[in-house]
């Protein structure tokens, strides 16, 4: 079983519409929850980091953790075009251990 | 303003020869890291390195090298052992307990 899975989609929605991505994992060590958003041939940019579980709210943006289920989401209201990215999620143990990332989801929203 | 710079933003490598690709950050983070993205591959972690002369090979290390001479520069040199070395190449920077900052990253191919 891969550490973390993340449906590569793509996921296309209208203008509008609330966007759900998600990731699994596996190991129950993981404390450090984060979402990438990383538009085509740039660098990913950190959208959202929470620790243990819980919602994270900022602007359109809920991140939500659930360690008993291993689930992480990521939450996006009235999604606008300029939300088209691969959002990638990522979880750490802590310290200076490395993240590990799911493999991205693409998701194209229509004007 | 604080950040990651890489350079160049392309290049291309002919067959047999070494390359050399810079990371440069003004953070003042500890950690760096060289990551390597294919598409459909996420992100694979070559290098990392938590602190100045010190450094971790990832899970794909092979063909490559790394320096980390002073705190704000993070080299990745691809070797002419690397076979496939076509790909985007994306450096990052953290500190403790926090997600990562990338860069804007470095195209690579081979001609």
């Amino acid at each position: 079983q891969k550490e973390v899975e993340q449906d590569p989609g793509p996921l296309s929605v209208p203008e509008g519409a609330i966007v759900s991505l998600n990731c699994t994992y596996s190991n129950s060590a993981f404390q450090y929850f984060m979402w990438y958003r990383q538009y085509s041939r740039k660098g990913p940019e950190l959208l959202m980091y929470t620790y243990s579980s819980g919602n994270k709210e900022d602007g359109r943006f809920t991140a939500q953790v659930d360690k008993s289920s291993k689930y992480i989401s990521l939450f996006i209201r009235d999604s606008q075009p300029s939300d088209s990215a691969t959002y990638l999620c990522a979880i750490r143990n802590s310290g200076y251990s490395t993240l590990t990332f799911g493999k991205g989801t693409m998701l194209l929203v229509s004007p | 303003d604080g950040g990651i710079t890489q350079s160049p933003k392309y290049l291309f490598r002919k067959e047999g020869q070494n390359v050399t690709l810079s990371c440069e950050q003004n953070l003042n983070h500890d950690a760096m890291y060289w990551y390597r993205q294919d598409p459909g591959q996420g992100l694979r972690l070559i290098y990392y390195s938590q602190i100045v002369n010190d450094f971790q090979k990832g899970d794909i290390a092979e063909g490559y090298s790394v320096s980390r001479e002073k705190k704000e520069s993070f080299p990745l040199t691809v070797t002419s052992a690397q076979k496939n070395p076509t790909a985007f190449y994306l450096c990052a920077s953290s500190r403790e307990d926090y997600g990562y900052t990338f860069g804007s990253g470095t195209r690579l191919t081979v001609v």
